[in-house]
């Protein structure tokens, strides 16, 4: 277990609605970033937040969004649910001076189902 | 596009046997590549990484070999047991993005006894 932890663990929207995942960094971590899951693929980056600001963004369209917090847990927001965006979420924690971490933890993910 | 590219997409290798994933990428600003493995559910375990100024890291069954001319790395699992049936990912960073990880498509290993 790396410690960080995600909630919910399952999820079940339907298209259009907005979804609120979250993410807990282990201990003495400071960095969190965001990845999508789609089945039987690798994970690809969304984004990533240090002290609270977005530090670098993945191929994604703005309805992705997110949130850092003085604790360093984190959000990762979706408007306007697309079908295709059914995958497992997948949250990492780091820690870095400057933003980043080589070394990412992953949490066990939120498998988000959009019908 | 696909910044890291794995091969093969799947395996199977018998107990005791050798397991090797290859990975290539492009991109010569990378300069962190770590294995993660992901059983059915979970979330990706960091297994072992390495930086380009090595040519192989080993960590009990577990060897990177990396050859940065080429710009490419392998996996290798000495002594395979069914336990490490699972999917392997190779992912590469750098610096300069914060170390965001760029993953491989991912190699599914099956371990017959």
């Amino acid at each position: 277990e790396t410690g960080v932890t995600q909630s919910p663990t399952h999820l079940i929207k339907t298209r259009g609605q907005q979804v609120t995942l979250r993410c807990s960094s282990q201990s003495g971590h400071n960095t969190v970033s965001w990845y999508q899951q789609a089945l039987g693929q690798g994970p690809q980056f969304i984004f990533q937040y240090y002290r609270e600001e977005e530090n670098g963004r993945g191929n994604f369209p703005p309805r992705f969004s997110g949130l850092q917090f003085p604790n360093y847990s984190s959000e990762l927001n979706v408007n306007a649910l697309e079908l295709d965006d059914s995958a497992l979420y997948l949250c990492a924690s780091s820690r870095s001076n400057t933003g980043g971490g080589e070394t990412q933890y992953f949490g066990p993910g939120t498998r988000l189902l959009v019908l | 596009q696909q910044q890291v590219k794995q091969s093969p997409q799947s395996l199977i290798v018998q107990k005791g046997g050798i397991s090797i994933i290859n990975c290539a990428y492009e991109n010569t600003a990378f300069d962190y590549f770590p294995w993660y493995q992901q059983f059915p559910g979970k979330g990706p375990a960091l297994l072992i990484a390495i930086r380009p100024d090595v040519s192989e890291k080993k960590e009990g069954r577990f060897t990177i070999s990396f050859n940065k001319s080429a710009k490419q790395f392998s996996l290798h699992i000495m002594d395979s047991q069914p336990g490490d049936s699972a999917t392997y990912f190779c992912a590469a960073s750098d610096s300069n993005s914060g170390y965001a990880l760029n993953f491989g498509k991912g190699t599914s290993l099956l371990v017959t006894p």
